[in-house]
């Protein structure tokens, strides 16, 4: 069955700190990855996506990806309360599953001032 | 940018009826588009692929007969939840791959996902 874990939280950082999300997947042949926030009892929206080995910066979120490892992150410098929300990983299995998207269970991250 | 949005945004309904949920892509062409259901604290669950003109795809352990899927149009796709029970009650989600709309330097199409209904079986 192809997973995708997500570390346990909820994770709970100061303003201003920065927060650290970290997901597994266990579909060595997995194709993008996805990061999405979501906040409470509205559908995710999308942060991030990456689909190469290494590092990706947009603003303030920086992607993390190492295939070896089974392996991507999420860094949010500068942390601020408004990021307070669920994030989910999400993986594209490509293939014969392509467009498919397996979530993981998701991390809640609070901000506090 | 690409707009996805679903109708109606809540429902309540009672027990042994059937409700229809509507996915559209208001600006876009969607040959696929994806159902989702999440309960509370949980994540999203994939339930089916939805393909224009064809069956829909179930994931394992989605009954068929029960959540009809018909994407009739290049921009609409319906999801039936039929004899519903307070089970299903749950905030479905879908989202549609945008035809030829690639990830910057990917093979990947862009998927968007609609902003939710939420169902309450009574």
């Amino acid at each position: 069955q192809k997973e995708v874990e997500q570390n346990s939280g909820p994770l709970s950082v100061p303003e201003g700190a920065i927060a650290s999300l970290n997901c597994t997947y266990s579909d060595r042949g997995s194709q993008s990855f996805f990061w999405y926030r979501q906040y409470s009892g509205k559908s995710p929206e999308l942060i991030m996506f990456i689909y190469s080995n290494g590092d990706k910066e947009d603003g303030r979120f920086t992607a993390q990806l190492n295939k070896a490892s089974q392996y991507v992150s999420l860094l949010i410098r500068d942390s601020q309360p408004s990021d307070s929300a669920t994030y989910l990983c999400a993986v594209n299995a490509g293939g014969t599953s392509y467009g498919k998207l397996t979530f993981g269970q998701g991390t809640i991250l609070t901000v506090h001032p | 940018g690409a707009v996805v949005s679903q109708h109606p945004s809540w429902v309540i309904c009672k027990s042994g009826t059937s409700v229809k949920i509507e996915c559209r892509s208001l600006d876009f062409q969607a040959t696929t588009m994806f159902w989702y259901r999440q309960f509370p604290k949980q994540s999203l669950m994939l339930m089916a692929t939805s393909n224009e003109g064809s069956k829909a795809t179930y994931e394992q352990g989605v009954e068929k007969d029960k959540f009809l899927i018909n994407h009739a149009s290049l921009t609409l796709s319906t999801l039936t939840v039929t004899s519903a029970h307070p089970e299903d009650s749950s905030f479905y989600i879908c989202s549609a791959r945008r035809d030829g709309f690639r990830l910057a330097g990917t093979s990947t199409d862009t998927q968007y996902f609609g902003p939710g209904t939420r169902l309450t079986v009574l």
